[in-house]
């Protein structure tokens, strides 16, 4: 079965610092790959994806997604964090065969120090 | 454009009592989607919609739990006999019913449930 695990829950960086959320799948051969933000009362917002093609993957708001087979994770990153990407990130991922639910990670809380 | 809503925005109800759950999804999406969201967990997915075809209900905890959409377009959530376990947010997507699941999905604010 599919599974998503993001090891950290909470995250705290100083606004300018670099930053990476970590996003491990399980799963036979290369699934669909997704990260998705939650902002405080907003609904999710699709960061980026992956499919196929050139591994490393950019996306809105300056982030980016990195692929690797070998090790089945799928990083987020971003170079440079401003207070408003303070909210919760959520890696998701679908199977390739037709099947049509998204299997979600349970999410890792971002807090932005000034 | 409008994206999709959903209504309540959130809802207290007693133990034991029924709740439903609306969704208005983007129009022209012809794909819809329910999940769960339990306070410290990631997304749970409960049941999906595409067109006329029958859903995929797989996801649906117990046979408490139902959903419709009529007229290929809003899709109902209904909770009978609530338990104080479906304490969530309930969160609707939608997306364009063209590719399956490598579509983006386009989230509703959710639907935040408070059983007593």
């Amino acid at each position: 079965a599919q599974s998503v695990t993001q090891p950290d829950i909470h995250i705290t960086v100083s606004e300018g610092a670099s930053l990476e959320l970590r996003c491990n799948y399980s799963y036979g051969a290369t699934p669909y790959l997704f990260w998705y933000v939650q902002s405080p009362g907003q609904g999710l917002q699709l960061l980026l994806k992956y499919f196929s093609g050139d591994t490393l993957v950019q996306g809105i708001k300056g982030f980016e997604a990195e692929f690797k087979r070998s090790q089945s994770s799928f990083n987020l990153r971003k170079p440079s964090v401003h207070w408003s990407d303070a909210a919760e990130y959520f890696c998701a991922v679908g199977a390739p065969q037709g099947y049509n639910k998204l299997i979600f990670g349970a999410g890792t809380r971002l807090a932005v120090h000034p | 454009g409008a994206g999709v809503s959903q209504s309540p925005s959130n809802k207290v109800t007693e133990k034991g009592k029924d709740v439903e759950l609306r969704c208005d999804p983007i129009s022209g999406h012809t794909a819809l989607y329910w999940y769960r969201q339990s306070l410290g967990q990631g997304l749970e997915f409960l049941i999906y919609f595409q067109g006329n075809s029958a859903p995929d209900k797989s996801g649906l905890p117990s046979d408490r739990f139902s959903a419709e959409r009529t007229g290929g377009s809003v899709s109902t959530l209904t909770i009978q006999r609530t338990q104080q376990e479906d304490s969530a947010v309930y969160l609707c997507a939608s997306s364009l019913g063209l590719g399956g699941v490598q579509e983006t999905q386009y989230f509703g604010p959710g639907t935040r449930l408070l059983v007593l």
